[in-house]
């Protein structure tokens, strides 16, 4: 068990729908990472808070976005859903920038 | 930029034997590698972790790496495998180092470790 939480586990919806992904890092971690994970696109970092503020932006959709509340925790929100946004959904996090990742045990998103 | 090449896709081997799995880096600045061990339906475990200290990295569950500067590599080795390693493994980079740092991962394509009884 690596400390990081996400929920739900599992989660089933529709095309075009929307929906929020949660993520409560460690205890006393300051940088959230979400990554995204697919059979054809394997292992994609998609965005990185730190502290509450936006540090860096990867391979994520306009469609998609995240924040980071001051408790910490962070959401990822995915709307407008497409058949091809079905894929694993990890958070990390790091006590600080640069330091080792801790990841959740994921979200699998499956749209129909 | 930084990137990683993971050499094998598939590696299988026989329980007892040694693991040898291959990764490539590429980076402009001194690099934080790590491997990564994904069990299947779950979650990544961080095995090990290079930065810049020992070139000889030992990890969990007997495994070690070794970071070759002069060849770019950071290739993963155990000395006898064991059912229980059986997973996807992954090579990865730390995108840190110049301005803009943040340590984003940077992961190679995995390779899947098979252990034959």
């Amino acid at each position: 068990d690596s400390g990081v939480t996400q929920t739900p586990k599992h989660l089933i919806t529709a095309t075009g729908q929307r929906v929020t992904l949660r993520c409560s890092p460690r205890s006393g971690d300051l940088s959230v990472y979400w990554y995204q994970q697919s059979l054809d696109q394997g292992l994609q970092f998609l965005i990185q808070y730190y502290n509450g503020e936006e540090r860096a932006k990867g391979n994520i959709l306009e469609r998609f976005s995240a924040q980071q509340f001051p408790d910490l925790h962070s959401e990822l929100n995915l709307s407008s859903l497409e058949l091809g946004d079905s894929a694993l959904y990890f958070c990390a996090s790091s006590v600080e920038i640069d330091y080792e990742q801790y990841f959740g045990p994921g979200t699998r998103l499956t749209v129909t | 930029a930084q990137s990683v090449t993971q050499l094998d896709s598939h590696v299988s081997v026989s329980e007892g034997t040694p693991v040898l799995l291959r990764c490539n880096y590429s980076s402009s600045y001194s690099p934080s590698l790590f491997w990564y061990v994904q069990h299947p339906n779950k979650g990544l475990q961080l095995l090990l972790k290079y930065t810049s200290a020992a070139t000889l990295v030992k990890g969990i569950n007997g495994f070690e790496a070794e970071f070759k500067k002069s060849e770019t590599s950071f290739h993963l080795t155990k000395p006898s495998a064991h059912m229980s390693d059986a997973a996807e493994y992954f090579c990865v980079v730390s995108a840190s180092g110049g301005s803009g740092n943040t340590g984003k991962l940077i992961f190679g394509q995995g390779t899947t470790l098979q252990v034959k009884p």
